[in-house]
């Protein structure tokens, strides 16, 4: 079972500023990576798959990268729709999700 | 538009048994894998299961490997959990979401809103 690491847990960040949240697989999963966003009380929405392909509908603020076992998403600018939760996937064989990462208002 | 919806959430007692359905439409269901995501009370997501888009393969987590049972009618564009031996850790609300795979990668596109199973005596 291929484990998927997130880190950090909680990311304190002031609007505006750019947040980076880290996603580690305890194999390679190639590219099979994608990122959810999940605001409370909501569904998961899809940000990112192939690890860097923005899904439609995202705005250019959200980047993904990475190969592998190590994936980054990049926030460049934080809105204040922007704080939430954020999961990695990995999807090279059956799903697994990271813990998740909260961001949250400096 | 594509809509997923869940249902069949309770109180179970624990060792009990519940049967989830996630009625589909909007899309050609027989096109795509489906799978359940549950989310524990204030914690993160975890995959419980899915199933390709024939049935020939299904997959499982551990924690409900041997108790929990995926299935999937085509006809009635339906997808089904069935949980046996029923435990309190298994009290989440339980998503069913839609895989789509594109350019060799696969990811959840579509997520219905969840069906709430709490586990008590």
């Amino acid at each position: 079972e291929i484990v998927m690491t997130q880190s950090p847990a909680t990311l304190s960040v002031s609007p505006g500023e750019r947040a980076t949240l880290s996603c580690r697989a305890s194999q390679s999963v190639s590219s099979n990576l994608a990122w959810y966003q999940q605001k409370s009380g909501q569904a998961p929405r899809l940000l990112i798959y192939g690890a860097s392909t923005r899904a439609t509908g995202i705005p250019a603020r959200f980047s993904g990268s990475g190969s592998g076992t190590e994936f980054t998403l990049t926030i460049s600018s934080l809105q204040s729709e922007d704080f939430a939760v954020y999961y990695c996937q990995q999807h090279n064989t059956w799903p697994r999700f990271g813990q998740g990462t909260k961001v949250e208002i400096k | 538009e594509v809509q997923l919806v869940e249902s069949g959430g309770a109180l179970g007692q624990p060792g009990r048994s519940l049967r989830l359905s996630c009625a589909a439409s909007g899309f050609t269901f027989n096109d795509y894998a489906m799978h359940w995501v549950r989310q524990a009370p204030g914690k993160g997501l975890e995959w419980v299961s899915g199933i390709t888009w024939n049935s020939g393969s299904v997959g499982y987590a551990d924690s409900v490997k041997g108790r929990f049972t995926i299935s999937r009618d085509n006809a009635k564009n339906s997808l089904y959990l069935q949980m046996n031996s029923l435990r309190a850790e298994d009290m989440a609300l339980y998503y069913c979401a839609r895989d789509f795979c594109s350019s060799s990668f696969c990811y959840f596109d579509k997520w219905g809103q969840g069906t709430l199973v709490t586990v008590s005596s």
